[in-house]
């Protein structure tokens, strides 16, 4: 069984520009969630989807980030413009269908804002 | 709101020692916690998952265990070896909601 994909693994962008990444869930997996990760913390929700509908974005800060999962399978998530405090690993992780189950993670994306 | 707490924040054990890693959590109205891995630079990965009704899960040299009404899971490692060394993140899920802690960064030595 493949797992969570996600792409790019590595992305250095300066501030004010803009970055996507990319998450493809394991498949029949109705729930993903983005998780950002700054160095020596544990993941921090960012926005949680059920098949295409969000369940649970209230920690997305929605000046600059913006989430989709349009045909309830693959998701972008995207940083418009970044700041230096972006700089983290976004990670992609999805769940069963009844959302109690095992979650599984992608590699993540580790993002650079200079 | 949940709060995850994982004591302590660093070990350093010599190989082929059992050792234990904690993990406490505020409200018990949980659904299950979930034990993960984490190599540096990599995504977390899943080693074992407990529901709410369950004590114990056990897979190859780990077991987890579970004590709801006192916010507690432990994780037991058996012989640890020099490929254990990892960070440890326990994660309950309350909700629709993860909750994570810090983790444990392990280092076991040759």
């Amino acid at each position: 069984e493949a797992g969570v994909a996600q792409s790019p693994r590595y992305k250095i962008i300066e501030k004010r520009q803009s970055v996507a990444f990319w998450c493809n869930p394991i498949s029949g997996h109705a729930t993903l969630y983005w998780y950002q990760q700054i160095l020596g913390q544990g993941p921090k929700l960012l926005i949680q989807f059920q098949n295409n509908g969000v369940v649970d974005d209230s920690q997305l800060p929605k000046d600059r980030f913006s989430a989709e999962r349009l045909k309830g399978v693959d998701s972008t998530l995207k940083i418009q413009p970044a700041k230096l405090e972006d700089s983290a690993v976004y990670l992609c992780a999805s769940q069963d269908r009844d959302g109690t189950g095992e979650l599984f993670f992608g590699e993540g994306s580790r993002l650079t804002v200079l | 709101k949940q709060e995850v707490t994982q004591i302590p924040a660093a070990l350093s054990v010599p190989e082929g020692e059992n050792l234990v890693l904690n993990c406490s959590f505020t409200d018990s109205a949980i659904y299950n916690l979930q034990w993960f891995r984490q190599d540096p630079g990599k995504g977390l990965t899943s080693l074992l998952l407990i529901q709410s009704s369950q004590r114990e899960q056990t897979s190859g040299r780990l077991n987890a265990s579970l004590d709801k009404s006192s916010g507690r899971s432990t994780l037991y490692i058996a012989a640890s070896q020099p490929g254990d060394s990892a960070t440890y993140l326990c994660a309950v899920r309350g909700g629709n909601q993860f909750y994570f802690g810090t983790g444990t960064s392990l280092t076991v030595i040759p």
